[in-house]
């Protein structure tokens, strides 16, 4: 069964810190993406990436930057964690031009 | 730019009863079209998408949705809600000539089936 996988379900971090988010995928899809999900303003692309060590800005791309050294690793990072960045986080993959994506199950991500 | 507007918050229904999720779209050109669906705590489930073609598409666990060109519409529909529906749905729009394949969600609209 093709799969994204997120490293970690829940998290709790302290503002300030530097926090890792990691998703993996086994469907060799060049294309990764980021979103945030918010109650209220459904899903919001933060950055994706077309092919290693590319990457291009989404909707909301503040307080955040990516990683894309290996084909199926798409990390997240919030240079310096802050409370307003408590939110679901949601990985998706998919092919070029693809009619659709795969979502891995989410990390739930409290910031305090 | 492309949007996604679900006007309704949350669709309360009985089981058993007919189930309508709305979703109109904004995009230049062609859309591509989804809806998802989401179980707490989880990630997003496809259920079905419009490309081309025939305007009632299938998909999953007996939902339909009806692409309507003219009133740039894509309402998700099953004909008997099961409790079991309940959950998080979104639509999602992508514009046919984009080259990155990046979806537009809507907000989501909760669906709760009663007994």
């Amino acid at each position: 069964d093709v799969k994204v996988t997120q490293s970690s379900r829940y998290l709790v971090k302290r503002t300030g810190e530097k926090v890792f988010l990691e998703c993996v995928q086994d469907m060799d899809h060049e294309n990764m993406f980021w979103y945030r999900q918010d109650p209220g303003l459904g899903l919001r692309l933060i950055y994706f990436s077309y092919d290693v060590k590319m990457k291009e800005k989404g909707d909301i791309p503040e307080g955040y930057s990516v990683s894309r050294e290996k084909k199926e690793r798409f990390s997240l990072i919030l240079e310096s964690a802050s409370t307003n960045q408590t939110s679901m986080y949601l990985c998706a993959s998919s092919i070029p031009r693809g009619n659709g994506y795969t979502f891995g199950s989410g990390t739930r991500l409290t910031v305090v | 730019a492309q949007s996604v507007a679900q006007p309704e918050d949350q669709v309360n229904v009985a089981e058993g009863n007919p189930l309508t999720v709305k979703c109109t779209y904004s995009v230049s050109g062609n859309p591509y079209l989804f809806w998802y669906v989401q179980y707490p705590n989880r990630g997003l489930q496809f259920l079905l998408k419009y490309i081309t073609g025939d305007n009632l598409v299938k998909g999953s666990y007996g939902f339909e949705a009806e692409f309507n060109k003219s009133q740039t519409s894509f309402h998700l529909k099953k004909p008997s809600a099961l409790v079991s529906d309940s959950a998080l749905y979104f639509c999602a729009v992508r514009a046919s000539t984009d080259s990155w394949g990046k979806l537009q969600f809507g907000a989501g609209t909760q669906v709760v089936v009663t007994p």
